[in-house]
């Protein structure tokens, strides 16, 4: 079955190390996007891609880098700038020419700071 | 700029009894709307959407939605609600095809509490 894979479901880092987190999904869906979950403050964007190779800044994209070198992989990477990260992550993915089918969502990483 | 709101943060309910979470919108021209459920530590998952057509959309697990044009809303209902129907819900919304953005905008979310 299509779908979204994100790993891992729960990572720890520690204060100053950059992490990476993984997106990837088999749908042949041309976007993708990241985005960052806090309790009361709903779906914040970080990070979208609408083409290989191509992305631009979401909401809230300070302390965070993305890369899109294939179209099924849309990794995060959580820097040592991010001050806050601890949250929720939710990766999406959608076909733009078929915007009646809305997005697909992965299973989320959380990612918490020890 | 396309917009939703969520006006209530919470919503709760006796098992047995109907269900309304509200959703208003703004988009210029006609909307795509959706509602999605999400249960704890997991993903977004698609209830409905309305396209075009009837006002009143069915989907997952008896949910349905009503879509008003006059007072830009999508409520979205449930005739009797289950324990297993607590979770967060998210309404979203894009404008048509050719209207500008095709990425969703979505509220902040209503979680819903169902007492047994």
């Amino acid at each position: 079955d299509g779908g979204i894979t994100q790993s891992p479901k729960y990572l720890f880092r520690k204060e100053g190390q950059n992490v990476t987190l993984s997106c990837e999904q088999n749908l042949n869906h041309d976007a993708m996007y990241w985005y960052r979950q806090d309790p009361g403050q709903g779906l914040r964007l970080i990070y979208y891609s609408q083409i290989v190779n191509d992305f631009q800044k979401g909401d809230i994209a300070e302390g965070y880098s993305v890369s899109r070198e294939k179209k099924e992989s849309f990794p995060l990477t959580v820097t040592s700038a991010q001050k806050n990260p601890t949250a929720f992550y939710l990766c999406a993915s959608s076909a733009p020419g078929q915007g009646a089918r809305g997005y697909t969502f992965g299973s989320g990483t959380r990612l918490t700071v020890v | 700029a396309q917009s939703v709101a969520q006006p209530e943060d919470q919503v709760n309910v006796a098992e047995g009894n109907p269900l309304t979470v509200k959703c208003t919108y703004s988009v210029s021209g006609n909307p795509y709307l959706f509602w999605y459920v999400q249960y704890p530590n997991r993903g977004l998952q698609f209830l409905l959407k309305y396209i075009t057509g009837d006002n009143l959309v069915k989907g997952s697990y008896g949910f349905e939605a009503e879509f008003n044009k006059s007072q830009t809303s999508f409520h979205l209902k449930k005739p009797s609600a289950l324990v297993s129907d607590s979770a967060l819900y998210f309404c979203a919304v894009r404008g048509a095809p050719g209207a500008g953005s095709y990425q969703l905008t979505f509220g902040k979310g209503t979680k819903l509490s169902v007492i047994p």
